[in-house]
């Protein structure tokens, strides 16, 4: 079975400063990675999603994050953050199957805080 | 992508009683999928439901309790039956699979 783990449940930042959120998967197979980010009272929006190819993948709203096999983890990034980037953001895997039938595992969640 | 739609989108019910929430999605798909999130917690997979068989529950979760319909390619219910406080969560249905994983806007559901 495959795990999530990002280690910060809580990731307080000021405006326009850098941010980075972890995470940390195990799986005993070949996986595809996830970043949803969830804001107040809404539903799950994805971030961005790696399935192959360049370790670096780009997503909406300026956030980027880089797989790294070795070392087995998916850290998201941002170089300046605004004040609406508070939200929850949940990184998540599934396996790869011929079937393409699998759900999600997710992690428990970050909270990030903007302070002005 | 796909746009899914869920009823109700929030609901009060009393304890003992039981309650369904609908997932229509705007494209014929093969795989749905119906997640719990808990107040303040991560999304927790319950079931996947294909169409013409009988759903798959993950470790935790029983049919008896989360009895889940998938009567076509584009309709799922899920129904959260005997409720109890515990049960307060937000429900997701969700479609795709593998790389592809769109979600629905959830159901807000408080058990007293």
């Amino acid at each position: 079975a495959q795990s999530v783990t990002q280690l910060d449940s809580q990731v307080p930042v000021f405006e326009e400063a850098p941010v980075e959120l972890r995470c940390n998967y195990s799986s005993s197979v070949s996986v595809y990675l996830f970043w949803y980010v969830q804001y107040p009272n809404q539903g799950l929006q994805l971030l961005l999603k790696y399935l192959s190819g360049s370790t670096l993948v780009k997503g909406i709203n300026g956030f980027e994050a880089e797989f790294n096999k070795s070392q087995t983890s998916f850290h998201l990034r941002k170089p300046s953050v605004h004040i609406s980037d508070t939200a929850e953001y949940f990184c998540a895997v599934s396996i790869l199957s011929g079937g393409g039938a699998d759900g999600l595992t997710f992690g428990k969640g970050t909270h990030l805080i903007i302070q002005p | 992508s796909a746009v899914i739609s869920q009823k109700p989108s929030r609901d009060i019910c009393q304890r003992g009683t039981s309650l369904t929430i609908q997932c229509q999605v705007d494209s014929q798909v093969t795989m749905m999928f119906w997640y719990r999130q808990q107040p303040g917690q991560s999304l927790t997979l319950i079931a996947t439901a294909n169409q013409g068989s009988e759903a798959t529950y993950e470790s935790g979760f029983v049919i008896d309790k989360f009895p889940i319909s998938r009567p076509n390619l584009t309709f799922s219910t899920l129904t959260v039956s005997n409720m109890s406080p515990e049960d307060s969560s937000i429900y997701l249905c969700s479609v795709g699979g593998g790389a592809e994983q769109f979600f629905g806007p959830g159901t807000r559901l408080t058990v007293l």
